[in-house]
């Protein structure tokens, strides 16, 4: 069935710091990948997406490629801040499937 | 804000109570999903409604009720519950059921004494 895997942290970085968070997936057919995010007391909010093979999603600073070959939708920022502090999923969806998220992965930023 | 809400935000009772968790979409939606979220544990799928007819149930326990009167609402009906159902309670609904972006809500932080 599928899975996704990704690093479970905790992550801790320095603000302005690069931000690389792995996932990788099994998958079959062409899923879609995302990544959510969930802040201290809330929800889980979409971050980004990707439908297709070499898509890039991106906001708030975030990006993630789907990278098709080595089934991998890895997150990346340039510079983090404080306020980026969250648990980040991530997680893929087959038609006519469920979603299958990863165990996520917490980011603490320190000033 | 992400256009589904969650009433109440938290919530504790005791293993005899019966309480309804209550979810609302504003986006016009046709599916909607319960999943439970606790400490060190993937999200887990509870339940799936497509315009209002439940399509998965995940074998979850019976002291779990849901209950779907419309596109927009979903209930979660709670009866003697366990400690070990102590969770996050998390509401999404999407488009479809099919490859469709699930939108969630804040959840319903449940506390079973």
């Amino acid at each position: 069935g599928n899975s996704v895997t990704q690093m479970e942290g905790p992550v801790t970085l320095s603000e302005e710091a690069f931000l690389t968070i792995n996932c990788t997936y099994t998958a079959t057919g062409y899923p879609s990948l995302f990544w959510y995010v969930q802040y201290p007391g809330e929800g889980l909010q979409l971050l980004l997406k990707a439908t297709k093979a070499d898509d890039k999603g991106s906001n708030k600073g975030f990006e993630a490629t789907y990278r098709k070959e080595t089934t991998s939708f890895h997150l990346e920022k340039g510079s983090v801040q404080v306020s980026d502090s969250a648990v980040y999923f991530c997680a893929l969806l087959s038609y006519g499937q469920n979603f299958v998220f990863g165990p996520g992965t917490r980011l603490s930023v320190l000033p | 804000e992400t256009g589904v809400t969650q009433t109440p935000r938290h919530l504790v009772m005791g293993m005899t109570n019966k309480k309804s968790l209550k979810c609302e979409q504003h986006l016009g939606h046709n599916a909607m999903y319960w999943y439970k979220q606790s400490a060190k544990k993937p999200l887990e799928l509870m339940f799936v409604y497509s315009l209002e007819e439940r399509v998965e149930n995940n074998s979850v326990p019976s002291r779990f009720s849901p209950e779907c009167p419309n596109s927009s609402h979903l209930f979660l009906h709670l009866h003697t519950l366990q400690p070990e159902d102590s969770a996050l309670y998390l509401c999404a609904s999407s488009h479809g059921t099919g490859q469709e972006t699930q939108y969630f809500g804040p959840g319903t932080r449940l506390l079973v004494l």
